[in-house]
């Protein structure tokens, strides 16, 4: 069964420095999403993608987050510098605009530790 | 935008008794209510999802209930056993946008 693939699984920065998560989606899969999920909380939108076209980014701290998704295939989220209050899982999530199901299919997460 | 209230947010059963989870809304153009399972370090699944045209759904030992009316949908475990031990999460949304819960971690006691 084919899944959502992220890299990498876990990330240990100093706060200022630059870090980078990559999300493959599902193949096939139009929508794209990212997810900070907090310890103790729920999965929280930062970035929503149609093909290559962000539809919603309002969540996305825009001065240290950026984020892509150039041929509408994989994605990459960027955090630039980071800071401690950073520290959090980064979920990527893919869902198909067809078919009639759009069920949102979850990568494993990358685990991201700032110092 | 869209506020999703989710309790308890732990919850402790015995192996053989039901779990129930209860989630509340705040947007009534929510149409799409999903339930997803994670388990200890491994990616939230779905387990279960319900739409707004109906009010019960039912797949094996769990079943999903909503009440549009009062903005609340509920997760129904019966005859747990030690792999329902996990996190738990409803969402409630769209098909093209969601917004979740804080979570529940049941526990299945032996």
């Amino acid at each position: 069964e084919a899944e959502v693939a992220q890299s990498p699984r876990y990330k240990i920065t100093e706060k200022s420095q630059a870090v980078a998560f990559w999300c493959d989606p599902i193949s096939g899969h139009a929508t794209l999403y990212w997810y900070r999920q907090i310890l103790g909380q729920g999965p929280e939108l930062l970035v929503q993608f149609q093909d290559e076209s962000v539809v919603d980014d309002s969540q996305l701290p825009k001065d240290r987050f950026s984020a892509e998704r150039l041929k509408g295939v994989d994605s990459t989220l960027k955090i630039q510098p980071a800071e401690l209050g950073d520290s959090a899982m980064y979920l990527c999530a893919s869902s198909s605009t067809s078919g009639g199901t759009y069920e949102q299919y979850f990568g494993p997460g990358t685990r991201l530790t700032v110092t | 935008g869209e506020n999703v209230e989710q309790h308890p947010s732990t919850l402790s059963v015995q192996e053989g008794d039901s779990a129930v989870i209860k989630c509340t809304y705040s947007d009534s153009a929510s149409n799409y209510f999903p339930w997803y399972k994670q388990e200890l370090g491994k990616r939230p699944q779905l387990i279960i999802d319900i739409r707004s045209n109906v009010g019960e759904k039912k797949d094996q030992r769990i079943a999903v209930t909503l009440n549009k009316t009062a903005k609340h949908f509920s997760l129904h475990i019966t005859e747990t056993q030690p792999e329902d031990s996990a996190v738990y999460f409803c969402a409630a949304g769209n098909d093209y946008k969601l917004s979740f819960g804080a979570g529940t971690t049941v526990t299945v006691r032996a």
